[in-house]
């Protein structure tokens, strides 16, 4: 168990709703990451943080924002749901040294009507 | 660019031995990771290559050659619980940290 903590696990909206998944760590890991899971596509990187208020883009950060505001919490922001953010969200966490093993969360499956 | 491949299907049998294989082309190279996910969950961590040569670790074991761009996962002994997609990740080192780029996994169906 990696104390990693993904809220809500389903959440059902429509298009053009915001939408705010949380991501909770009782680790004290410096890294935290947003992927998104997809059928043919893999695992891909939305967002990471490397530090309270340190985040940066990852390769699909189109339509999402993040914020970390304590080492513990990692939010994704929909600003504006689409049909296409229809996806698997996983929250990953890591210690931060070059070679350290990254954890996953449960995921939270996001369905936008 | 990072480019990881992997074949998207295997069927192996209930006590057999299955390699699933994965090449990649990465820059700043810093390792191979292997994943396991079964459907519904989360991946989780099966293993670490940083230098080339064979890593065991039970059923399973990991190899890399970095000079080939190659790693492969062996499960021996296989159940039917292995049956799972396994996922190849190279991480790419930035700020003292890891940001691992994903194949799109291998889909493992172990049968009787």
């Amino acid at each position: 168990d990696a104390g990693i903590t993904q809220s809500p696990r389903h959440k059902v909206t429509e298009t053009g709703t915001p939408v705010t998944l949380r991501c909770h760590q009782t680790e004290n890991h410096r890294y935290m990451y947003w992927y998104r899971q997809d059928p043919g596509h893999g695992l891909r990187l939305i967002h990471y943080s490397y530090g309270v208020k340190d985040t940066d883009k990852g390769e699909v950060s189109d339509g999402y924002s993040v914020s970390r505001s304590k080492t513990e919490d990692f939010l994704l922001t929909l600003e504006s749901a689409t049909s296409s953010q229809t996806s698997v969200y996983f929250c990953a966490i890591s210690e931060g040294n070059s070679g350290n093993t990254i954890y996953f969360g449960e995921g939270s499956w996001l369905t936008v009507v | 660019g990072q480019n990881i491949d992997q074949p998207t299907e295997m069927t192996a049998t209930e006590g057999a031995i299955v390699q699933i294989n994965c090449t990649y082309q990465t820059s700043g190279f810093n390792g191979l990771f292997w994943y396991q996910q079964h459907a519904g969950e989360a991946p989780t961590f099966l293993s670490y290559n940083v230098l080339d040569g064979l890593e065991e670790k039970g059923r399973f074991s990991s190899f890399l050659s970095r000079s080939k761009g190659y790693s492969y996962l062996l499960l021996k002994e296989l159940q039917m619980k292995d049956s799972a997609s396994y996922l190849c990740a190279a991480p790419i080192a930035w700020g003292g940290g890891n940001k691992l780029t994903f194949g799109t996994g291998t889909q493992l169906k172990v049968e009787l």
